[in-house]
């Protein structure tokens, strides 16, 4: 089946540094990826939209210059949190695409859990 | 964008019970309804789903049915078991996901 891989798994990072999150479809390409961010005890909030060779779409709300999005390849996306502060620690988890399959299944990468102190 | 509203948020019922869990959405294009369950730290994970051109769809003790006029789609569970316990989240889906608020489930045994 799908397989999503997204490291790392959690990350500890000091106020003002910048945290780079990787999502990568393993036995299938992905288009598209989808880049979501959780709060404790909250849902699953859409971020962007992230299309491979183009720029990523950024729901209303999400600063593009903080969260910066780079699909460069069909099995690879990246979240870069820049200037990361307290208030941006969060879970952290991507979703894939695979056109391959008949429903358009999404698969999710295991999630990130950032922390900054 | 897409509103997905989801009740109740917080659900207790008795080993062995029903559960319902209640979505609606906004965009009447939206044609693909999966439900998911996260445990805590986990990733969600695809229980059950539904598109816009099926009414009703049943999986075991899971069954999900959806009503395109009135928008608004529920996740079933019979016969719950402890292992039930879980957060569930509903999504309505053209492409990308917008998800429901959550429904934290707890089967007592």
């Amino acid at each position: 089946g799908a397989v999503v891989s997204q490291h790392p798994s959690w990350v500890i990072c000091k106020s003002g540094t910048s945290v780079k999150i990787e999502c990568r479809s393993l036995d299938f390409q992905a288009t598209t990826m989808f880049w979501y961010r959780q709060f404790p005890k909250q849902s699953l909030m859409l971020m962007a939209t992230s299309n491979e060779g183009s720029k990523a779409t950024y729901e209303q709300g999400v600063e593009k210059d903080k969260f910066l999005i780079n699909h460069a390849s069909l099995t690879l996306s990246t979240l870069t949190v820049t200037s990361a502060h307290p208030e941006d620690s969060s879970f952290y988890i991507c979703s894939a695409m695979d056109r391959g399959r008949a429903n358009y299944g999404y698969t999710f990468g295991s999630g990130t859990r950032l922390t900054v102190v | 964008g897409e509103n997905v509203e989801q009740h109740p948020s917080t659900l207790s019922v008795q080993e062995g019970d029903s559960a319902v869990i209640k979505c609606t959405y906004s965009d009447s294009a939206s044609n693909y309804f999966p439900w998911y369950k996260q445990e805590l730290g986990k990733r969600p994970q695809l229980i059950i789903d539904i598109r816009s051109n099926v009414g009703e769809k049943k999986d075991q003790r899971i069954a999900v049915t959806l009503n395109k006029t009135a928008k608004h789609f529920s996740l079933h569970i019979t016969e719950t078991q402890p292992e039930d316990s879980a957060v569930y989240f509903c999504a309505a889906s053209i492409r990308q996901f917008y998800f429901g608020t959550g429904t934290s489930l707890t089967v007592i045994p």
